[in-house]
C-alpha cells in the first residue's frame, strides 16, 4: 500500500485555474470511485472538498471541481483566489478496509 | 456544533507507547467509522478505525503496533501506538469517516470530519 502521488507544490496568480494530480494504482484510484479530497489550512483542522471523485459536500464553492482518468485523480481550482492557498491531498479507497493518502500538494497563489 | 476534541502526551521517548483519545461532542456516535490519521512532511496516513461496536481495520504497516479502542459511555475512542521511533513523530488527527449508501449498500465513504491534531514528536 503505497501513498498516491501528487506534485508537492502548484501555484497560479489570482483568477486562474490549476490542477492537482493525484496518481495511485489499478488497486485503489483505478479500482473505486472513493476517492475524496482534503483542503487544509495550516493550524486548522482539514475539510473535506470532495468525495466519490467529483461530489462536492454543501458549502464548497462551484470553482473546484474533480475528477478521474484510471489510476488518476485530479482537482482543478477555477478563479483562483487568495482564500485557496492551502494545502490539498487526496484520499482513495484501496480495498481490504483500508485507505490511502496522497503526501499533499502546496497551492500557492502568487 | 459536531466536533471532535482530542489530547494525548507530545513528547515521547523511543520505545514508548503513544496514546491519543478523541472525544465526539454535538452528533452521533452512531453509524460511523472513527479513524485516527497522521501528517508529516511525507503527507497523510491512516492508521486505522472502529466503529461503535469495537469492529477495527488497520493499516497493514502498522498493524503490529497499533491498537484503537472505544467507550461509548463517554463518546470516546483511542489510539496507542507502541515502540515509537523517530519516524512516528507526526501530526496525529483523529477523524470521522461517513458512511453513505451507494447502489444500496452502506459504504464507508470519506473523512467528513476531523480533530485539530496533536504533535507527537519522538526524541530521545
Amino acid at each position: 500500500q503505497s501513498a498516491l502521488t501528487q506534485p508537492a507544490s502548484v501555484s497560479g496568480s489570482p483568477g486562474q485555474s490549476i490542477t492537482i494530480s493525484c496518481t495511485g494504482t489499478s488497486s485503489d484510484v483505478g479500482s473505486y470511485d472513493l476517492v475524496s479530497w482534503y483542503q487544509h489550512h495550516p493550524g486548522k483542522a482539514p475539510k473535506v472538498i470532495f468525495y466519490e471523485v467529483s461530489k462536492r459536500p454543501s458549502g464548497v464553492s462551484i470553482r473546484f471541481s474533480g475528477s478521474k482518468s484510471g489510476n488518476t485523480a485530479s482537482l482543478t481550482i477555477s478563479g483562483l483566489q487568495a482564500e485557496d492557498e492551502a494545502d490539498y491531498y487526496c484520499c482513495s479507497y484501496a480495498g481490504g478496509a483500508t485507505w490511502v493518502f496522497g503526501g499533499g500538494t502546496k497551492v500557492t497563489v502568487l | 456544533q459536531e466536533q471532535l476534541q482530542q489530547w494525548g502526551a507530545g513528547l515521547l521517548k523511543p520505545s514508548e507507547s503513544l496514546s491519543l483519545t478523541c472525544a465526539v461532542s454535538g452528533g452521533s456516535f452512531s453509524g460511523y467509522f472513527w479513524s485516527w490519521i497522521r501528517q508529516s512532511p511525507e503527507g497523510l496516513e491512516w492508521i486505522g478505525e472502529i466503529n461503535r461496536s469495537g469492529s477495527t481495520n488497520y493499516n497493514p504497516s502498522l498493524k503490529s503496533r497499533v491498537t484503537i479502542s472505544i467507550d461509548t459511555s463517554k463518546n470516546q475512542f483511542s489510539l496507542k501506538l507502541s515502540s515509537v521511533t523517530a519516524a512516528d513523530t507526526a501530526v496525529y488527527h483523529c477523524a470521522r469517516l461517513r458512511l453513505t449508501k451507494i447502489r444500496g449498500v452502506i459504504t464507508p465513504n470519506y473523512f467528513d470530519l476531523w480533530g485539530q491534531g496533536t504533535l507527537v514528536s519522538v526524541s530521545s
